[in-house]
């Protein structure tokens, strides 16, 4: 079967960073994923990764390893807005069009 | 800028009852998606639309299930005969391509509360 672990939950202060980290175990790989999903609203893409390395937008960058099946979501000068779950995805190569998400990083970011 | 839309946000039923939810997917995207989420829980990936036909679907889609694309701007996800267990937020997806940079961009979501 597919496996992606995360952290259940997370919590840092304003300003600081924050890493998440996920591992994954699935059939085939294809590329990891990143989405934020406040609560009740819809997720919403942050990043992808196909190959190793670190991917940066703005505050947020991703980084991957493909050799450890590991990747993780770095979160710089954390703001309250910040605060939602963080979900990783992976494609898996055998499966174009299907993903398989991780169970969910709920960050917590404090004053 | 674009966005997906769905319809009704909120929809009860009795179990056993069938529901239609509706989804309008970005209008120059190729590929459509439907995932549910149980409270609390992670995100399911439930199948993927192309060219008018299932490409991918999982475990989860069973016979109860089905997807349509009626006219060129909708995309609805029948569900047959409710149960108690298919009660979460089903969200809709669009993307423009299917390879492997693609971005899914997401609906809002209907809640299915089912009684």
């Amino acid at each position: 079967g597919q496996s992606l672990e995360q952290p259940s939950e997370v919590t840092a202060v304003e300003g600081a960073i924050v890493q998440i980290n996920c591992t994954y175990q699935t059939s085939g790989f294809y590329g990891l994923s990143w989405y934020q999903q406040h609560d009740g609203g819809a997720p919403t893409f942050l990043s992808y990764n196909a190959l190793d390395g670190l991917e940066e937008t703005g505050r947020f960058s991703s980084f991957l390893s493909r050799s450890d099946s590991y990747g993780y979501l770095l979160l710089q000068e954390l703001q309250m807005k910040d605060s939602a779950s963080y979900f990783c995805a992976v494609k898996t190569e055998d499966n174009f069009n299907k993903f398989y998400f991780g169970s969910g990083t709920k960050l917590n970011v404090k004053p | 800028e674009p966005e997906v839309t769905q319809t009704p946000s909120h929809q009860v039923t009795q179990m056993g009852q069938e529901v239609i939810l509706r989804c309008v997917p970005i209008s120059n995207h190729l590929y459509f998606y439907w995932y549910r989420q149980i409270l609390g829980q992670k995100v399911e990936f439930l199948v993927s639309f192309y060219n008018n036909e299932i490409s991918e679907k999982s475990e989860i889609f069973d016979d109860q299930f089905s997807v349509e694309r009626p006219d060129g701007s909708n995309f609805t996800l029948k569900i047959r005969s409710t149960k108690l267990e298919d009660s979460a937020m089903y969200f809709c997806a669009s993307s423009k391509q299917g390879g492997n940079t693609d971005t899914q961009y997401f609906g809002p979501g209907t809640r299915l509360t089912v009684l």
